[in-house]
């Protein structure tokens, strides 16, 4: 059975650093992407990026370009992003998904509070 | 970027009647479409890809159709547990991947 684990509720104060993870079980091949998606307080998903384990081919949205960084350890079948600097706005559920294109398989989310 | 624009943004429905839910990009995308579910609480649930390819385990009573730019999905009788918010999404020619801002499928 293909299970996502992401890291567990996160409450962080504005301009710190934070990295969080999603690491995938079940599956043996390493063919596959894993995307990041954010869902902010009451609001619609948002593709942010992904990335591919093999070979960390990485591509970003425009929208989240520079905000965030993306990356994996193939070795340990995990993925990260990672924020340098949070701000208030970046306060919102994130997924992580897998699949090809669109995401077969979804981790159960990770809560990211940004309050001073 | 391919902007996604799904609607209504909200459908009441009764259960055991017919939902019609629409997508549509602002670009051809061919068929790269995929639908998901998602219920309070939960992660989003992938329901369709290929824009009419169910995955393992979803009931029969949802399909997807359409091309191109238009798309629809169906939920030929609602039960209770199909009452939720479902988001199209676009994978054509990507980054980057987008979503429609999601239709909500009440009770009436």
């Amino acid at each position: 059975e293909v299970q996502l684990v992401q890291s567990t509720a996160e409450v962080k104060k504005p301009g710190e650093s934070l990295k969080i993870s999603c690491k995938v079980s079940g599956y043996t091949s390493t063919s596959y992407w894993i995307a990041w998606v954010r869902q902010m307080p009451g609001k619609g998903l948002e593709w942010m990026g992904a990335i591919h384990p093999s070979d960390s081919d990485t591509r970003y949205s425009p929208s989240f370009r520079g905000q965030v960084t993306i990356s994996s350890d193939k070795s340990i079948s995990t993925a990260y992003l990672q924020w340098s600097s949070l701000r208030a706005s970046d306060t919102a559920m994130y997924y992580c998904g897998m699949g090809y294109d669109y995401s077969d398989y979804w981790g159960q989310g990770t809560l990211v509070t940004v309050s001073s | 970027e391919i902007v996604v624009t799904q609607s209504p943004a909200t459908l009441s429905v009764s259960p055991g009647e017919r939902a019609t839910l629409s997508c549509r990009t602002s670009q051809t995308i061919n068929s790269n479409l995929a639908w998901y579910q998602q219920k309070p609480g939960q992660a989003p649930r992938l329901l369709i890809s290929g824009a009419s390819t169910r995955a393992t385990g979803v009931p029969a009573r949802f399909s997807g159709s359409g091309s191109a730019t238009e798309f629809t999905l169906t939920i030929s009788s609602l039960q209770s547990e199909d009452f939720a918010v479902y988001y199209c999404q676009q994978y054509n020619n990507w980054p980057p991947i987008t979503f429609g801002q999601g239709t909500r499928v009440e009770i009436k």
